[in-house]
């Protein structure tokens, strides 16, 4: 069964903290990516990676940063979270760009922001 | 640019009523992806369907059915006798390479939220 896996389904915070979220998945995909929803909003692209070490800026990457050091995992980092960061963040993997399928989704991390 | 609009926010039906959720795109390309996604309350985003823009033919899935039309722009949902079990987030997207690749990123809709009463 393939799966994505993200570290924390809840995390609650306090505004200038360095928040960390981890995302793994067992699929040997190339591409991973961050995705924020919020109601209304639908999903956002936040950062995304195709390969190890590379990553593009998605939609909404102020305040965000990636790191991707090995193929499996996926970082999302909130350098200082602020109260606006209070979110739900999914995590998804695809395979390489000419693959036309679908992305795979974590459950998500439920960020707090205090 | 590319864009999903899911106009519906939310949606409340009665059980074994039929429900359309409906989707409208905008893109530039001749070849792109459309997808529906259903999220059940665990947060998971489970797929439903992958659908090319040179297939143009509807599909159904048991209670569940797809209707594309390339002329409005338009990939709707239809749940025929709704259960308890499709309340849910519904989310319509959109992948199109927009001149260079899109290693395979999808562009969401707000998302509709269904929900079936017993």
């Amino acid at each position: 069964d393939v799966k994505v896996t993200q570290s924390s389904r809840y995390l609650v915070k306090r505004t200038g903290e360095k928040v960390f979220l981890e995302c793994v998945q067992d699929m040997d995909h190339e591409n991973m990516f961050w995705y924020r929803q919020d109601p209304g909003l639908g999903l956002r692209l936040i950062y995304f990676s195709y390969d190890v070490k590379m990553k593009e800026k998605g939609d909404i990457p102020e305040g965000y940063s990636v790191s991707r050091e090995k193929k499996e995992r996926f970082s999302l980092i909130l350098e200082s979270a602020s109260t606006n960061q209070t979110s739900m963040y999914l995590c998804a993997s695809g395979r390489d760009s000419a693959n036309t399928g679908e992305l795979f989704f974590g459950e998500g991390s439920r960020l707090t922001v205090l | 640019a590319q864009k999903v609009t899911q106009a519906q926010t939310e949606i409340s039906v009665v059980e074994k009523e039929d429900v359309t959720l409906d989707c409208v795109y905008e893109t530039r390309d001749t070849t792109y992806y459309l997808f529906w996604y259903k999220q059940p309350p665990s947060g998971e985003l489970v797929f439903l369907i992958r659908r090319n823009s040179f297939d143009e033919q509807n599909e159904i899935s048991g209670r569940y059915s797809w209707n594309f039309q390339k002329s409005t722009s338009s990939f709707n949902f239809t749940i025929t006798a709704s259960q308890v079990v499709d309340s849910a987030v519904y989310f319509c997207a959109l992948r199109s390479n927009a001149g260079g690749t899109s290693y395979g990123k999808l562009t969401f809709g707000q998302g509709t939220i269904l929900t079936v009463h017993p």
